[in-house]
């Protein structure tokens, strides 16, 4: 199993859409999550972090779920500018501290 | 907030020449900067964990003879790509970050190589 997944995608939807993207992770002493955004050949950048008690900013939620052990992203009212990659990324306690990135999941929102 | 600039943005060198980048934290201060690779389509890989005064720490499968990694200051880390060859071309990124270890990392703008 990988140690981060993601559903590759593509996602296509209309603006104004309601999307939703899953993320599983494989270390159950995982304590800290992130989502981030990655344009085509740029650096990614944080979008938000993941919370224990879910959290929201504008029209991005974001959940965690520990017992299934995968967190969730969504995205209210798509914009165009919505479209991108969306990366999970979960903190990994295996000796040392790292941060492990999933293979992301590709948003395209159309008009 | 936090800033990491990563130079040169963009390389082309020759097979078997080295190629240095540097990462700088502008505004924090980082005793720990990643080094990762991308390359088309995939996942950003964790090459190497870089700490400041001390050797880097290697992923598995990444031979640390080849990308050598100098973390002289609390600000500047270096990585340099020796005797390139044209599997190294690649999309380069350094990150630190500003906090302890629930924080989450700040992304340099990349370094894209390309080896002819």
């Amino acid at each position: 199993r990988k140690e981060v997944e993601q559903d590759p995608g593509p996602f296509n939807v209309p603006e104004g859409a309601t999307v939703a993207f899953n993320c599983t992770y494989s270390n159950s002493a995982s304590q800290s999550f992130f989502w981030y955004r990655q344009d085509c050949r740029k650096e990614p950048k944080l979008l938000m972090s993941v919370y224990s008690s879910g959290n929201e900013d504008g029209r991005f939620t974001a959940q965690l779920n520990r017992a299934s052990q995968y967190i969730s992203l969504l995205i209210r009212d798509s914009k165009l500018s919505d479209s991108a990659t969306y990366l999970c990324v979960v903190n990994w306690l295996g000796g040392y501290n790292k941060l492990i990135f999933g293979a992301g999941t590709r948003l395209a929102v159309h008009p | 907030g936090a800033v990491v600039s990563q130079h040169p943005s963009r390389v082309i060198c020759k097979s078997g020449t080295s190629v240095k980048i540097e990462c700088r934290s502008l505004d924090f201060q980082a005793t720990t900067m990643f080094w990762y690779r991308q390359f088309p389509k995939q996942s950003l890989m964790l090459m190497a964990t870089s700490n400041e005064g001390s050797k880097a720490t290697y992923e598995q499968g990444v031979e640390k003879d080849k990308f050598l990694i100098n973390h002289a200051s609390l600000t500047l880390s270096t990585l340099t790509v020796t005797s390139a060859h044209p599997e190294d071309s690649s999309f380069y990124i350094c990150s630190a970050r500003e906090g302890g270890l629930g924080s989450p990392l700040h992304f340099g703008n990349g370094t894209r190589l390309t080896v002819t």
